[in-house]
């Protein structure tokens, strides 16, 4: 079965500092990778997707993330967060064809002035 | 506007008093999910539907019912409600029956169950 495992459980940074938050996933086909935010009290939305193709992937709001097959890994990174990016952020991924996305416990970002 | 939209959106109720909480989406999205999100353990699905007449079981079906009778509503019912249940739940919604698209979310309804 699949799994996504999200090592850090909470985050904090200083606005302007740089962000990674590593996602890893045991699947062995071919993935379907995504990351999600949730603001506080909203609903989750997408940030990015990686689908195929080129291994870094650009979203909204200047996140950035880097699928290495060979390290099951699909981390994502901020160059300079902002205080509005407080938010819980989930990866999720999916194989080929009919299989439901499978999400991690999400890692909550707390970002202080 | 496009949008996956649950009622109700908070819930309190009692153990054993049947509910269902709704889910309607004005997409044409084949793939309805429910999810539900508890704290240290990330969102767990429920059921999904890959199209009408068609659910599966997700991780944590267990004390859940759904139907879709229809392309656009995705009811998610609790026959007999137990403290266990209280949570923060999600539908969403999405056009592949893969998975393969975006996933749209509600707004989430949260359930007290005494």
């Amino acid at each position: 079965a699949q799994s996504v495992s999200q090592h850090n459980h909470h985050v904090i940074l200083s606005e302007a500092a740089s962000l990674e938050l590593g996602c890893n996933y045991s699947y062995g086909g071919t993935v379907n990778l995504f990351w999600y935010v949730q603001y506080p009290g909203q609903h989750l939305q997408l940030l990015l997707k990686y689908f195929s193709g080129d291994p870094l992937v650009k979203g909204i709001k200047g996140f950035e993330a880097e699928f290495i097959k060979s390290k099951f890994s699909f981390n994502l990174r901020k160059p300079s967060v902002q205080w509005s990016d407080t938010a819980e952020y989930f990866c999720a991924v999916n194989g080929a064809g009919n299989t439901p996305l499978v999400f991690g416990k999400g890692t909550r970002l707390s970002v202080i002035a | 506007e496009a949008q996956v939209t649950q009622n109700p959106r908070y819930l309190i109720t009692v153990t054993g008093k049947k509910l269902t909480v709704t889910c309607s989406q004005n997409m044409n999205h084949e793939y309805m999910s429910w999810y539900r999100q508890d704290p240290g353990l990330g969102l767990r699905q429920i059921y999904y539907s890959m199209n009408v007449e068609v659910t599966d079981k997700g991780d944590v079906p267990e004390g859940y019912k759904v139907s879709r009778k229809e392309k656009r509503n995705f009811p998610l019912i609790l026959e007999s409600p137990s403290p266990n249940q209280t949570s923060l739940y999600f539908c969403a919604s999405s056009f592949y029956a893969g998975v393969t698209g975006e996933l749209f979310f509600g707004e989430g309804s949260r359930l007290t169950v005494l």
